[in-house]
């Protein structure tokens, strides 16, 4: 399968843990994305990479949340502290350039007892 | 005002039938336009993209861009139950981005 992969697809926490997500984008896909979805909404931008580096981080991401994408290969979205207004599906998408189809992974979600 | 908008319906359509679906944008130099479609739980899935004015074609899915009214419309002919599910309009590069910014999505059933 090539498409992308996202770990794990489901994560009960409690408030107040830390949670790691993992996406591994399309090989050849340079750029990677991540998005939140709450129920009723459309996908919410939450950052983006190319390559390794981070070029955008949306409003929405508070310092509890972080991204790395540390070889420019899979990505890490980690939510420290976690808040019942955190659960979502968190979505990773990956496209091979800026205006190419963004294609998504299938989620990971969170729900935050 | 959004900057992209849908009718979040319910929209019901008969087995059959046209559904026709709409997208507004408000960033006239917005770049690229795409429809996923989105069945409960599961993640958005590309249906069409569409980058210049007029009509794009895809077996029973048309998308139409006409960028002067800043609209985008999706058409699914000889609809099917199997079409039942939440379509997302999505735009690329609005206020120069490069990112995509959803609408709230338009849940389409398909009446056998």
């Amino acid at each position: 399968d090539t498409g992308v992969s996202q770990n794990p697809r489901h994560k009960i926490t409690k408030r107040g843990q830390n949670v790691t997500f993992r996406c591994d984008p399309i090989s050849e896909h340079n750029r990677l994305y991540w998005y939140r979805q709450t129920l009723g909404q459309g996908p919410e931008f939450l950052t983006y990479f190319q390559n390794e580096a981070q070029l955008e981080k949306s409003r929405l991401l508070s310092d509890r949340f972080s991204a790395e994408r540390p070889k420019g290969s899979f990505s890490t979205l980690e939510i420290q502290r976690t808040e019942q207004g955190d659960s979502a599906m968190y979505l990773c998408a990956s496209s091979f350039s800026e205006k190419d189809t963004q294609y998504f992974g299938p989620g990971t979600r969170l729900t935050v007892l | 005002q959004k900057e992209v908008e849908q009718n979040s319906g319910p929209l019901s359509v008969p087995e059959g039938a046209i559904a026709s679906l709409n997208c507004t944008y408000s960033d006239r130099g917005s770049q690229s336009f795409f429809w996923y479609r989105q069945y409960s739980g599961k993640s958005p899935e590309l249906i069409m993209s569409i980058y210049s004015n007029g009509d794009k074609e895809d077996g029973r899915f048309t998308a139409q861009l006409n960028k002067a009214s800043q609209y985008v419309s999706l058409l699914i002919r000889d609809s099917q139950p199997s079409d039942s599910a939440t379509y997302l309009c999505a735009v690329n590069g609005i206020q120069g981005a490069q990112k995509l910014v959803f609408g709230q999505g338009t849940r389409l059933t398909i009446n056998p």
